[in-house]
């Protein structure tokens, strides 16, 4: 299994800025993506970050809301810009491992004042 | 496309007795199909997975589920919860294509609440 961390692990921000979440794994992995997690809901896929090529984005997501950078095989960042208190969630990032396995970082809790 | 429902949003057991979660879910292809746990402030963990081998799959911390096809469900059980068992359970299905990329549907999750 692959083990993920991410920084930083929770932020509180003002309105109108942006945040980059950092994801580093401990081996190099083929796919990795981004979820956001708002408070009570369930887990929801932002977006896949290639390797080398621009990110692939789910329905409702934006590359110009939620940049995406993928320089390797073992790290990617995803920045929330232009946040407002509506982007106040858990932020997931997560690697693709054997067997159809998605093994996930623990979070970064992001408040939005 | 695929989809998972979780039919329980909240599930309350007696330490000690049986604890069952209901997932069924939509799938276009041959699925893959996890049951991912999170506890408070915590990360989330893989409990088990069904990729299409035993239809009966055994997990972590004594937890098992059944995929049945015909009744497209994959139920999460355990015969004796624990006060740890206590935490969110999500139902999580992939359909088995390369180009799908493993991308990972998540069911609504199931909250579970173990009395002592």
């Amino acid at each position: 299994s692959a083990v993920i961390s991410q920084k930083p692990s929770r932020d509180i921000c003002q309105r109108g800025t942006s945040l980059t979440i950092q994801c580093q794994v401990d081996s190099q992995v083929t796919m990795m993506f981004w979820y956001r997690q708002q408070p009570g809901q369930s887990l929801t896929l932002i977006a896949t970050a290639n390797q080398g090529s621009e990110a692939t984005y789910e329905s409702g997501f934006v590359i110009d809301k939620f940049p995406i950078s993928r320089p390797n095989l073992t790290f990617s960042t995803l920045t929330v810009s232009n946040m407002s208190p509506e982007d106040s969630s858990i932020y997931l990032c997560s690697a693709s491992g054997h067997r159809y396995e998605q093994y996930f970082g623990p979070g970064t809790r992001l408040t939005v004042t | 496309a695929q989809s998972v429902t979780q039919l329980d949003s909240h599930v309350s057991v007696s330490e000690g007795t049986p604890v069952l979660l209901r997932c069924n879910y939509s799938s276009s292809y041959s699925p893959s199909l996890f049951w991912y746990v999170q506890h408070p402030n915590k990360g989330l963990q893989l409990l088990l997975k069904y990729t299409s081998a035993a239809t009966l799959v055994k997990g972590i911390n004594g937890f098992e589920a059944e995929f049945k096809k015909s009744e497209t469900s994959f139920h999460l059980t355990k015969p004796s919860a624990h006060m740890s068992d206590a935490a969110e359970y999500f139902c999580v299905v992939s359909d088995q294509i390369k180009a799908a990329g493993n991308k990972l549907t998540f069911g609504g999750g199931t909250r579970v609440l173990v009395k002592p």
